[in-house]
C-alpha cells in the first residue's frame, strides 16, 4: 500500500496562475479532505469529501476548487494563485468521518 | 463548537527527562481526540487517539495520554525523552457524532537538548 500520495512535492507559481494539487489513496477510504499548514495556525481544513461525488467547504475554501470523481482521488485546484496561498497542503483520508486520518507527505507552495 | 488549545508553542526538555505537551479541547459533545506528530518535511502520523474507552490511552514510541473529562485536558507524556523525539506535536478534536470536522491545535515543537 502507498497510502496516501501528493503530487508534486513542491511548486512555484506566478500570481494568476492556476495549477492542480493532486492526491491519490489506495485504501478505498469514503472521507478525504485537505488541509494547509501555515506557521503558528495547526492546519485547516480547505475542503472535503464523504464519497465520491460529494464534497463541502471547509474552514478556509476561498480560491480553492475540489472534486471527487472516483475514491481514490481528490484533486485541490488553485483557480487564481494568490501570495497569501503560499502555505504546506496536505491531504488526507479516512474510513469514515471521525476516524483515524491518514496524511500525504504535503506539497509546498510558493506563490510569488 | 470544539476548538483546541495546546500551551506553548515550543517546549524544549533534556534527553532523558520527563516529556509534557498540554492540550485543552473545548466540545459540546463526547469528543474524540488524537495527537499527531510531524518530523521535519513530512506529513502527520498518528501517536495515539481517545475515543471513549480507556481514559489513559498508550500511543508509538512510549507516548501516552490521560484524557480528563473534568480539566477537559488530553495531555501528551513521555517519561524519558529520547533526541529522536524531536518533532512539531499536534492535538486535535472531533466530536463523536454530528457534523464537525477534525480540528487541529497550532501544535507545539519539541526540541530535544542533548
Amino acid at each position: 500500500n502507498a497510502g496516501v500520495t501528493q503530487t508534486p512535492k513542491f511548486q512555484v507559481l506566478k500570481t494568476g496562475q492556476s495549477m492542480t494539487l493532486q492526491c491519490a489513496q489506495d485504501m478505498n477510504h469514503e472521507y478525504m479532505s485537505w488541509y494547509r499548514q501555515d506557521p503558528g495556525m495547526g492546519l485547516r481544513l480547505i475542503h472535503y469529501s464523504v464519497g465520491a461525488g460529494i464534497t463541502d467547504q471547509g474552514e478556509v475554501p476561498n480560491g480553492y476548487n475540489v472534486s471527487r470523481s472516483t475514491t481514490e482521488d481528490f484533486p485541490l485546484r488553485l483557480l487564481s494563485a494568490a501570495p497569501s496561498q503560499t502555505s504546506v497542503y496536505f491531504c488526507a483520508s479516512s474510513r469514515t468521518h471521525g476516524e483515524t486520518q491518514y496524511f500525504g507527505p504535503g506539497t509546498r507552495l510558493l506563490v510569488l | 463548537a470544539q476548538s483546541v488549545t495546546q500551551l506553548g508553542s515550543h517546549v524544549s526538555v533534556s534527553e532523558g527527562a520527563l516529556v509534557l505537551l498540554r492540550c485543552n479541547y473545548s466540545s459540546s459533545v463526547p469528543p474524540y481526540l488524537f495527537w499527531y506528530v510531524q518530523y521535519p518535511n513530512q506529513g502527520l502520523q498518528l501517536l495515539l487517539k481517545y475515543t471513549s474507552a480507556a481514559t489513559l490511552v498508550k500511543g508509538i514510541n512510549g507516548f501516552e495520554a490521560e484524557f480528563k473529562k473534568s480539566e477537559t485536558s488530553f495531555h501528551l507524556t513521555k517519561p524519558s525523552a529520547h533526541m529522536s523525539d524531536a518533532a512539531e506535536y499536534f492535538c486535535a478534536v472531533i466530536s463523536n457524532f454530528g457534523n464537525e470536522k477534525l480540528t487541529f491545535g497550532t501544535g507545539t515543537r519539541l526540541t530535544i537538548i542533548p
